[in-house]
Parts: structure tokens; sequence; C-alpha cells
């Protein structure tokens, strides 16, 4: 079935560092790779998406990277700060809108 | 900014009882959802609606769960008899239709089986 794996599932980084958080789809009908923060105890907020047509983009210290052929897609973070912490999900979504979300990655950046 | 709003935002119930989580979508998104998130795991789809019927819904879904737009702005998720294993955070969402545009999400609401 449809499934969503990412990695790692925790990460600790030092301020000013990056960190890269890579996850791999299974269902090739997949076309849009949205990414989410969230904070503890709140909603996952949309930080950057990609569509299947594009192989990158970027937001300012946020970019995202997809491999249509490998069925990877992957977020970069650059120059991470404390309020970087967070968890981290991605999410493969088909034509039915569905979202199948990754396992969540733990950011900690470390000041 | 539009959000998605949901209430309650925490509610405590004891096993068996029936709940019923409301949410407000965007007015002008076309496609609603349901999601969960039992603490410290990934976000779960339940259902999707559109169209003022389930377009698509998961396994966890079964029988006792049931949705609602009962007067064109209200979404509601309705657990006919809660389980322990219920408890977790609900999330609704809405979306638009068509290009470029994710989820928004609502603030969740934490359901607690006791």
């Amino acid at each position: 079935g449809e499934n969503v794996e990412q990695h790692p599932s925790t990460l600790s980084v030092q301020e000013g560092d990056s960190a890269v958080i890579k996850c791999t789809y299974s269902d090739s009908a997949s076309n849009y790779f949205p990414w989410y923060k969230q904070e503890l105890g709140k909603r996952p907020q949309l930080i950057i998406d990609i569509r299947s047509n594009v192989g990158e983009k970027k937001d300012q210290r946020i970019a995202v990277t997809l491999n249509k052929t490998a069925k990877h897609f992957s977020l970069h973070i650059t120059e991470t700060q404390p309020e970087d912490s967070a968890v981290y999900f991605c999410a493969a979504v088909s034509g039915t809108y569905k979202y199948i979300f990754g396992t969540g990655t733990r950011l900690k950046v470390l000041a | 900014e539009p959000e998605v709003t949901q209430t309650p935002s925490h509610q405590v119930t004891q096993m068996g009882q029936e709940v019923i989580l409301r949410c407000v979508p965007i007015s002008n998104h076309l496609y609603f959802y349901w999601y969960r998130q039992i603490l410290g795991q990934k976000v779960e789809f339940l259902v999707s609606f559109y169209n003022n019927e389930i377009s698509e819904k998961s396994e966890i879904f079964d029988d006792q769960f049931s949705v609602e737009r009962p007067d064109g702005s209200n979404f509601t998720l309705k657990i006919r008899s809660t389980k322990l294993e219920d408890s977790a955070m609900y999330f609704c969402a809405s979306f638009r239709g068509g290009k470029g545009y994710g989820y928004t999400f609502g603030s969740g609401t934490r359901l607690t089986v006791v």
C-alpha cells in the first residue's frame, strides 16, 4: 500500500549547521510533496512544498529537492537556528489529495 | 489569514461514550479531512469528504466513526463508542482543491478516553 518512509527519526545539529531530512515514497502516482513543521502541542504548519514537475525549490534557508525516478525527496535547512527545533513531517500526495505522512523527524538545534 | 477552527481543544470522555469533534473549515475550501495523531507518532489519515460525501476512508475509520457536514459550514467527526486507543490528537484539515496549495490544518482536539 501507500507508504512514506522518513529518516532520520531524530537529528541534532549545532546552530548554524545544515540539516537534511530524507523521505521515500511508494506510490508512483504521487505528484505533490509538502513539508510540515510541528511544534510541541501545536498543529502542523506547511513550510515548503514541491510539485512533481520541479526538481528543486528554495525559500530562504529552506530548500526541497525531488528525485521522481528514485521516489526520493529531501528537506534542507541551512544556517539552522534554535527556533528551527521541531518535528518535521514530509508527505506524499496523489490525485485524490490524500496526504500520506512520513513518521516524522525530531530536529534539535543546539545553541 | 483564514484559519480552520476546531472545538473543543481538549475533551476527556469515559470509555464507551460518544464524542463529537467539531471543525469549521475555510469557507471557500472544497475538500475536508480528519487525521489523527497518537502521542509521539505520525499523522494518520482517517477520512476525506468532498461534495457532501465521504470520498475515501482508512482502515482506522470503522463503523464507530462517522462524519457530517450538517449546515454547510461545520464539519464533524463522531466516535460512537470511544475506546482507550481512540485517545489522540484529532486534526481537521481543509483544502481548496487544484494546484499549488497545501492543506490548512486546524489546531486540533486532544481526545483523552479514560
